[in-house]
């Protein structure tokens, strides 16, 4: 079946530094890749995210990257800050228009100040 | 985010007891999914629907029971509760199939005992 597989699972790095998380999916069909932000014992929250005829958007400080052939796409948030701490997740929509998506097991990110 | 609610937000049930948790969305979205959220394993798809009375089964079903009889309401029931099905549970809905942002309701944690 289909499988997303997000790594690292946990990330720490300086206020300022990059991150970088990196999610591979199983189905060449999929063709949506949302990226969502969880905060500690809030809602998932949609961050960025990219279609299949796209192979990078960014938005401020967040970017994403997609590469089709390679089934991985990756999320890279540069000048972290500390309110950018949460768990981040990936996912890739399921083949067909069934509306679903799959989702990766997550990477909690700490931005040390 | 206010137009989909979940209730309870908190509940503690014993095994072997019934328990509904409760989706309300106001959007007049056409698709609404369960997902429960356990440490390790990410956000896992229990069930979802396209449209009122359209139910399909998603990765982690047995247990569960779902219905749609309007479009705002999808709510979920555990027929006979296990201490595995401890966990947070979220609702969630779209617009419409394919490539759409999933919105997520704040969430039911639910204790078995």
């Amino acid at each position: 079946g289909e499988n997303v597989e997000q790594h690292p699972s946990t990330l720490s790095v300086q206020e300022g530094d990059s991150a970088v998380i990196k999610c591979t999916y199983s189905d060449s069909a999929s063709n949506y890749f949302p990226w969502y932000k969880q905060e500690l014992g809030k809602r998932p929250q949609l961050i960025i995210d990219i279609r299949s005829n796209v192979g990078e958007k960014k938005d401020q400080r967040i970017a994403v990257t997609l590469n089709k052939t390679a089934k991985h796409f990756s999320l890279h948030i540069t000048e972290t800050q500390p309110e950018d701490s949460a768990v981040y997740f990936c996912a890739a929509s399921a083949p067909g228009n069934t509306g679903k998506l799959i989702f990766g097991q997550g990477t909690t990110l700490q931005v040390k100040p | 985010d206010a137009g989909i609610t979940q209730s309870p937000r908190y509940k503690i049930t014993e095994t072997g007891r019934q328990v509904t948790l409760m989706c309300h969305q106001t959007w007049s979205h056409s698709y609404m999914f369960w997902y429960r959220q356990d440490l390790g394993h990410g956000l896992r798809l229990i069930y979802y629907s396209a449209a009122a009375d359209i139910t399909d089964k998603g990765e982690v079903p047995d247990g569960y029971v779902v219905s749609r009889s309007k479009t705002e309401n999808f709510p979920l029931t555990l027929e006979s509760a296990t201490r595995s099905q401890t966990s947070v549970y979220f609702c969630a809905s779209s617009v419409q199939g394919g490539n759409y942002e999933q919105y997520f309701g704040p969430g039911t944690r639910l204790t078995v005992t």
